[in-house]
């Protein structure tokens, strides 16, 4: 069955420090990858996708993500973090030919000044 | 300007009443989704659209249901046999363009926080 891992329920970074969120995948083709960042209270905004070519793929505010076909994840990184980057971040997968997505539970991230 | 809106953002339910959740997209798409969301687990899928007057039940979809008579609106209802409704529905859109493609990104809600008393 298809799934999404996001192994890191929680973490915490300096501001300014770089940043790296793990997404691992179970799916069986290629896969339609997305991330997105929830605010408290707020919905989901997307901040970058993959389902083809190159395999780094830049977002928005500064954001960053690799597909690694041979690890099976999807990482989502950036070289500085802002305070404003404090929110939790969802890895999704969406399942070709269902109008399906499955979603990661999820890594809350804290900033610290 | 497109996107999505849900209302209410608060709503309270006491025990034994049905509530309906309100999501209107004007973004043209033909595939709504409803979400619920609870600490820890992510996004759990309750019922999907794809398309005007067809609806078909995701993965905890007990207790929930839906209607899809326009194209721009998908509303929620919480019925009295949802056990423990207490959470955070998200409502979300997506073009699917052929059969079902899944690598157009969902456009969500703001959300509505739904309380039982």
């Amino acid at each position: 069955a298809q799934s999404v891992t996001q192994p890191d329920i929680h973490i915490t970074v300096s501001e300014g420090a770089s940043l790296e969120l793990r997404c691992n995948y179970s799916y069986g083709a290629t896969p339609y990858l997305f991330w997105y960042v929830q605010s408290p209270g707020q919905g989901l905004q997307l901040l970058l996708k993959y389902f083809s070519g190159d395999t780094l793929v830049q977002g928005i505010k500064g954001f960053e993500a690799e597909f690694k076909r041979s690890q099976s994840s999807f990482n989502l990184r950036k070289p500085s973090v802002h305070w404003s980057d404090a929110a939790e971040y969802f890895c999704a997968v969406g399942v070709s030919g269902t109008y399906k997505y499955i979603f990661g539970t999820g890594t809350r991230l804290k900033v610290l000044a | 300007d497109g996107g999505i809106t849900q209302s209410p953002k608060y709503l309270f339910r006491k025990e034994g009443q049905n509530v309906t959740l309100s999501c209107e997209q004007n973004l043209n798409h033909d595939a709504m989704y409803w979400y619920r969301q609870d600490p820890g687990q992510g996004l759990r899928l309750i019922y999907y659209s794809q398309i005007v007057n067809d609806f078909q039940k995701g993965d905890i979809a007990e207790g929930y249901s839906v209607s899809r008579e326009k194209k721009e609106s998908f509303p929620l209802t919480v019925t009295s046999a949802q056990k423990n409704p207490t959470a955070f529905y998200l409502c979300a859109s997506s073009f699917p363009g052929d059969s079902g493609a899944t690598y157009n990104e969902q456009f969500f809600g703001p959300g509505t926080r739904l309380t039982v008393l």
